[in-house]
């Protein structure tokens, strides 16, 4: 079934470590995205990336970083987790196409609870 | 910089009750206004986008419209399977998204 896995599912981590979480897409999307979401925030994006080998920041960026080497996987790492990065983790994609604007298809989500 | 305010934060309905959700947003050039459902423990599920001030768009009980300020999202005659949270997005001149907070809709039968 085409669409957008994300991995683990949930996971408590304790605070100091280190924690990547996965991301794939099967629709050959140009553009991936990690937001994260909180109560009463909404959803807000900690970075992005345009196409393969390319990489933005969002609102949120601190405290993560990404990579993009190939169209299908985005992986988000947190080097050192702290308790407020403790959130619900959405990926997403989109055709990215320059000058079109089109929506984003989300993933299941990670919950992710830092102690 | 952009922002998306949506009201109510929570709606509870009975079957058959019709009522509507509020967006309301700040942007530098608008490209696109975006609805999406979340379902309880998911991922938002994309329903619809509107362009341009004084378009439609309708999905069985849903009709979103678009005005210069704000979006409505209209639910007609809801049933419980139409109870989630409804976010709406305004993508801007950098295509980046910017998301408002959702409204919790509860139908009860």
């Amino acid at each position: 079934i085409a669409g957008i896995t994300q991995a683990p599912t949930s996971q408590i981590l304790a605070a100091g470590r280190r924690m990547t979480l996965r991301c794939t897409q099967d629709m050959r999307h140009n553009a991936m995205y990690w937001y994260r979401q909180d109560l009463g925030l909404g959803l807000r994006l900690i970075h992005y990336s345009n196409t393969a080998g390319t990489t933005g920041k969002g609102e949120v960026p601190d405290g993560y970083s990404v990579s993009r080497a190939n169209t299908d996987d985005f992986p988000l790492t947190l080097a050192s987790a702290v308790p407020s990065q403790t959130s619900v983790y959405f990926c997403a994609s989109s055709d990215g196409l320059a000058g079109v604007v089109d929506e984003q298809f989300f993933g299941p989500g990670t919950r992710l609870t830092v102690l | 910089e952009d922002q998306v305010t949506q009201s109510p934060e929570a709606l509870r309905l009975q079957e058959g009750e019709s009522s509507s959700l509020n967006c309301s947003y700040t942007v530098s050039g608008l490209r696109g206004l975006f609805w999406y459902r979340q379902d309880p423990g998911k991922g938002p599920e994309f329903l619809f986008t509107l362009y341009s001030a004084g378009e439609e768009k309708e999905k069985e009980r849903l009709k979103a419209t678009l005005t210069k300020k704000e979006s409505f999202l209209h639910i007609t005659a809801p049933k419980p399977e139409d109870s989630a949270t409804y976010l709406c997005a305004v993508q801007a001149d950098d295509y980046k998204l910017s998301f408002g907070a959702g409204t919790t809709v509860t139908v009860r039968a």
